[in-house]
């Protein structure tokens, strides 16, 4: 069975700070997709990144990056010199690609910067 | 603006009661999928349907049912509600229901059981 691990429920960092979202997930499938959604307050869950498990290339998109390590089953998240408008919820999420393909969800981590 | 349109945004109403909740998806989407956000649950797949017929299903409660019509909007009904389905539910589509399809949410339904 798939499983999402956030263990960070909240973190709170001042702007200007990098931060980093930790992401563990555990599946028996070779093949498989991982995400990273945000959820800013006003509660649309928005789409950020995918991720196959046949790419281990870390991405980078402006102030965000990512960083898949499948010999650690983690798909981290980073963002570099923290803004107020980062301030959301960051749900991860993986579905299988053998299994079931309907994604699973971590507990998401709730980010506060602070001006 | 993910282009899905969830209805009404937010429901107010009285244990034991039946309430719908209404999602159209984005245009060109066929899958459609239903999630319940608690607090203490976190993000719960219920159910998912894809071109009008059920393909999946999550921890959905028997007092829940949902469709999916042939113009592909999708209603959610929660019947003899208590107090603990008091939560955001949020509808979600994708082109296909393949693994690889990032989903794309909609404002979700503030549902407040009293």
């Amino acid at each position: 069975a798939q499983k999402v691990t956030q263990a960070q429920t909240e973190i709170s960092v001042v702007e200007k700070e990098d931060v980093t979202l930790d992401c563990v997930y555990e599946t028996r499938d070779t093949t498989y997709y991982l995400f990273w959604y945000k959820q800013p307050p006003s509660g649309e869950l928005v789409f950020l990144i995918r991720r196959n498990s046949f790419d281990e290339q870390n991405e980078i998109s402006g102030r965000y990056s990512w960083n898949f390590q499948k010999s650690t089953s983690s798909f981290n998240f980073t963002i570099t010199a923290s803004q107020v408008v980062d301030s959301a919820v960051y749900f991860c999420a993986l579905s299988e690609g053998g299994g079931s393909y309907i994604p699973t969800f971590g507990r998401g981590t709730s980010l506060i910067v602070h001006p | 603006d993910s282009g899905v349109t969830q209805t009404p945004k937010h429901l107010i109403t009285a244990t034991g009661q039946r309430v719908t909740l209404r999602c159209s998806p984005r245009s060109g989407d066929l899958s459609v999928y239903w999630y319940q956000q608690s607090l203490d649950q976190g993000l719960q797949f219920l159910i998912q349907y894809y071109n009008g017929e059920e393909r999946a299903k999550g921890n959905i409660l028997e007092r829940f049912s949902a469709q999916q019509f042939p113009d592909l909007h999708s209603e959610l009904n929660l019947s003899s509600l208590e107090l603990g389905d008091s939560a955001l539910y949020f509808c979600a589509s994708s082109p296909h229901d393949r693994s690889d399809s990032p989903l794309h949410f909609g404002n979700g339904t503030r549902l407040t059981v009293t």
